[in-house]
């Protein structure tokens, strides 16, 4: 069945790093991924649309700055956490819709700052 | 509005049935999934219905959807201690609205 990996699946770096995340899909091809925060007992919350050749579409309070996107290709897509600060510590999650499927889900990044 | 709702926990002895329920509130969603997350993981895609059927029936689960009360259900039948964890439900309109989440607590 369809795959999408995700890596790293941990990391913890200090305060004012950037953190690059990536998503791929490893036996399909993908032209619009997502990038999803999840909170300790939370749901998930989307963040922005990930588009192959374009700009990303960034949901409402999310800071494109903060958070930066790139897909460039149709495999891939990164999150960059620019200048990442305690309150960025959360786990994210990407998926991806394989033609005519459901999204099929990442195992997420659980990204923690010191 | 954009509120899918759950009941936060649930908890089931091991060979009974467990009822896990979802009321969303968006009528044009076309699909209603129902999703899985063990502990530090990504999510599983259990299964889904489309908006125009009240019934699926997947090995031991079943869907149940009432779209006239906006009420989406998932039985599972004969509920094993690895069926412990996080389920959400999620509607699909231009993009996927998630549920609150319910923890399902299985008992040996």
């Amino acid at each position: 069945g369809a795959v999408v990996s995700q890596h790293p699946s941990w990391v913890i770096c200090k305060s004012g790093t950037s953190v690059k995340i990536e998503c791929r899909s490893l036996d399909f091809q993908a032209t619009t991924m997502f990038w999803y925060r999840q909170f300790p007992k939370q749901s998930l919350m989307l963040m922005a649309t990930s588009n192959e050749g374009s700009k990303a579409t960034y949901e409402q309070g999310v800071e494109k700055d903060k958070f930066l996107i790139n897909h460039a290709s149709l495999t891939l897509s990164t999150l960059t956490v620019t200048s990442a600060h305690p309150e960025d510590s959360s786990f994210y999650i990407c998926s991806a819709p394989p033609e005519g499927q459901p999204q099929h889900f990442g195992d997420g990044t659980r990204l923690s700052i010191l | 509005g954009e509120d899918v709702e759950q009941s936060l926990f649930l908890s089931v002895r091991e060979g009974d049935s467990s009822v896990i329920n979802c009321t969303y509130t968006d009528s044009s969603s076309t699909y209603l999934y129902w999703y899985k997350q063990e502990p530090g993981a990504g999510l599983q895609l259990l299964t889904y219905i489309f908006s125009n059927m009240d019934m699926k029936q997947d090995q031991r689960l079943t869907v149940l959807l009432n779209k006239k009360d906006k009420h989406l259900s998932l039985r599972i039948a004969d509920t094993q201690t690895g069926d412990s964890a996080i389920y959400f439900c999620a509607e699909m309109t231009y993009k996927y609205i998630f549920g609150t989440g319910t923890r399902l607590k299985v008992l040996a």
